[in-house]
């Protein structure tokens, strides 16, 4: 089974910060990693699939890169709505979610 | 509009089943994948079922194979989950979501039902 290792699991960022978060396969998955928003409270919401397509209507600012293994969601200006936990998922062989990261403001 | 609509949770005792629905809207049903998603209370997702477009292919997880089953009738637009032999680690929110294209990531969720396993 594919293992999927996200880092790190709190963030604290202030408005306009640049934010990384990434995740860490334990095998090659290809280009088959997704990012996904949950709100407090909410269903989970599709960021980004396919490491670096943009969901519908998701805001410019979200971005996805990486291959392989290792694979990066970056949010290039903070916004007060960006507050969430962030997953990402693996859906080469089977489905993994990472383990989450929780991002507040500063 | 994609809608998902779960339905179904609820109190259920430790060895009994539950079977959930997902009523679906604003898509052509028959073309997508369909899943289920579970989360279990302040913990993180797990995938649980997955099921192709004619429901002859169902995908899932060491966890719950064998007493999982994940449905669908195209003619309903509605995906179900038979769970049988619940367990207190079943205790979470299961979310109904639509596929991308082909077997692929999750497009789009319901918000969710809640089944609590407990005596």
């Amino acid at each position: 089974d594919i293992q999927m290792t996200q880092s790190p699991s709190f963030l604290s960022a202030s408005v306009g910060d640049r934010v990384t978060i990434n995740c860490k396969a334990s095998q090659n998955i290809n280009k088959y990693l997704d990012w996904y928003q949950q709100k407090l409270g909410e269903a989970p919401k599709l960021l980004i699939y396919n490491t670096n397509s943009l969901h519908t209507g998701i805001p410019s600012r979200f971005s996805g890169s990486g291959s392989g293994t290792d694979f990066t969601l970056t949010i290039s200006s903070l916004q007060p709505e960006d507050v969430a936990t962030y997953f990402c998922l693996q859906h080469n062989s089977g489905w993994t979610f990472g383990g989450g990261t929780k991002l507040e403001l500063k | 509009e994609v809608q998902l609509v779960e339905s179904g949770g609820g109190l259920v005792q430790p060895g009994r089943s539950l079977k959930l629905s997902c009523a679906a809207s604003g898509f052509t049903f028959s073309n997508y994948y369909m899943a289920w998603v579970r989360q279990a209370p302040k913990k993180g997702l797990e995938w649980v079922a997955t099921i192709s477009t004619s429901g002859s292919r169902t995908y899932y997880p060491d966890s719950v194979k064998g007493r999982f089953t994940i449905s669908r009738d195209n003619a309903k637009s509605s995906l179900y989950l038979q769970m049988n032999s619940l367990k207190s680690e079943d205790t979470a929110t299961y979310y109904c979501a639509r596929l991308g294209a082909g077997s692929s990531w999750f497009a789009y969720w319901g918000q969710g039902t809640l089944v609590t396993v407990s005596s």
